[in-house]
């Protein structure tokens, strides 16, 4: 069971218009939800947060929203450059709530930005 | 700051053989870190989560005698591959969270790519 899920496996974007890319939970106890981005045979670096508290948070060019009624957060790139060209994982937690504070991934949506 | 450095990073070896996989904080101290598996174009799976000084918990149908885990300091945490075969071959992820910053997001090292033959 994908709890997990990032139903756009590839997109590609002109540079400096805006890339969404979207995930979709299952779990209602997440209260923590992450974006991670990865080049190939590299691990993933951390991008940004948001707690299911909030419902939007901003760090540069980056947003992530967080709409907890519908299961669902988004990142915004504005605006995108190509080398924000790489793998998009979010991942989902229950920080506070829970007692292992485990991440669990989504499968991760390949961006292309194109110069 | 926040850096996890992970080796090797590319391991290549006969069928039979057991893998040691080290990964280090290398800037700060980790009570917990975690070893994660990827497969080709598929998310990264968690595989257990290793605590300094006690036995690491595994993950559901993730075997414990065959990925033994060790977090003997809160800077090095190893995964073992005992007696590896092909179908072990895949990218093995390990991450590391600052001590008593639970809210704190995990950092990942680099990854190990192994390919048993």
């Amino acid at each position: 069971d994908q709890q997990v899920k990032q139903n756009s496996p590839s997109l590609s974007v002109q540079e400096g218009r805006i890339s969404i890319l979207n995930c979709d939970y299952t779990n209602s106890m997440f209260d923590y939800f992450l974006w991670y981005k990865k080049y190939p045979a590299e691990g993933p670096t951390f991008l940004i947060s948001i707690s299911s508290i909030k419902d939007k948070n901003e760090d540069g060019r980056f947003t992530v929203f967080l709409n907890k009624s519908a299961k669902h957060l988004s990142l915004h790139i504005v605006p995108s450059q190509p080398g924000d060209s790489a793998v998009y994982f979010c991942a989902a937690s229950d920080l506070y709530g829970g007692a292992t504070n485990k991440l669990i991934f989504g499968t991760g949506t390949l961006l292309a930005v194109q110069p | 700051g926040a850096v996890v450095s992970q080796h090797p990073s590319w391991v290549i070896c006969k069928s039979g053989t057991s893998v040691k996989i080290e990964c280090r904080s290398l800037d700060f101290q980790a009570t917990t870190m975690f070893w994660y598996r990827q497969f080709p174009k598929q998310s990264l799976m968690l595989m257990a989560t290793s605590n300094e000084g006690s036995k690491a918990t595994y993950e559901q149908g993730v075997e414990k005698d065959k990925f033994l885990i060790n977090h003997a300091s809160l800077t090095l945490s190893t995964l073992t591959v005992t007696s590896a075969h092909p179908e072990d071959s895949s990218f093995y992820i390990c991450s590391a969270r600052v001590s008593g910053q639970s809210n704190q997001p995990q950092h990942f090292g680099d990854g190990t790519r192994l390919s048993i033959l």
